[in-house]
């Protein structure tokens, strides 16, 4: 079946730092592979997505690439900022049958960015 | 800027009133809308897909008599929580289906009191 793993939080940060949050999944055929960002009390924006093997998703300096061979999207970010804070979720999209569409998600990660 | 609306933000009810959540999409037609519930510090769980002009396909678990979900057009899904209690409380989120599924809802967060 899919299934999404991600670390587990908080992860708390200085600001300017390196940030990695892994992300491992499982799945039958070929998904697509997101990061979501959910800010307080708001709904889930997509922050960057890879639709197939070796693509590399990037946005706000964010970065994920969609590696077949270890079954991982990890997230990074070279410099991570206040305004930052948040959830991650990290998702993978079926692409099969009834299930087409739906995204499966890991359990989030809380980021807290310290000035 | 946003192309999928969920309307309210935020409610408070009474327990044993029913609340509808409106979801629809701004500028496109969705054949498909997933509805989420989101607890505290937890993850999305999935609830149901919601199919234009045929009844919702419910998850494990989820009650279909509690939780009504009609998607009468191509652009508009409703979720009724019907006969709500306190442990309803929660982040309730929907999702259009364009192509793959990007575009969320700003959710809504339902207190039962």
């Amino acid at each position: 079946g899919n299934s999404v793993t991600q670390m587990e939080g908080p992860v708390t940060l200085s600001e300017e730092a390196f940030l990695t949050i892994n992300c491992t999944y499982t799945a039958t055929g070929y998904p697509s592979l997101f990061w979501y960002v959910q800010y307080p009390g708001e709904g889930l924006q997509l922050l960057l997505k890879a639709t197939k093997a070796d693509d590399k998703g990037s946005n706000k300096g964010f970065e994920a690439t969609y590696r077949k061979e270890t079954t991982s999207f990890h997230l990074e970010k070279g410099s991570v900022q206040v305004s930052d804070s948040a959830v991650y979720f990290c998702a993978l999209s079926s692409d099969r049958g009834s299930t087409l569409g739906r995204l499966y998600f890991g359990r989030g990660t809380q980021l807290t960015v310290w000035p | 800027g946003a192309v999928v609306s969920q309307h309210p933000s935020w409610v408070i009810c009474k327990s044993g009133t029913s609340v509808k959540i409106e979801c629809r999409s701004l500028d496109f037609q969705a054949t498909t809308m997933f509805w989420y519930r989101q607890f505290p510090k937890q993850s999305l769980m999935l609830m149901a897909t919601s199919n234009e002009g045929s009844k919702a396909t419910y998850e494990q678990g989820v009650e279909k008599d509690k939780f009504l979900i009609n998607h009468a057009s191509l652009t508009l899904s409703t979720l009724t929580v019907t006969s709500a209690h306190p442990e309803d409380s929660s982040f309730y989120i929907c999702s259009a289906r364009r192509g793959i599924p990007l575009h969320f809802g700003n959710g809504t967060r339902l207190t039962v009191t």
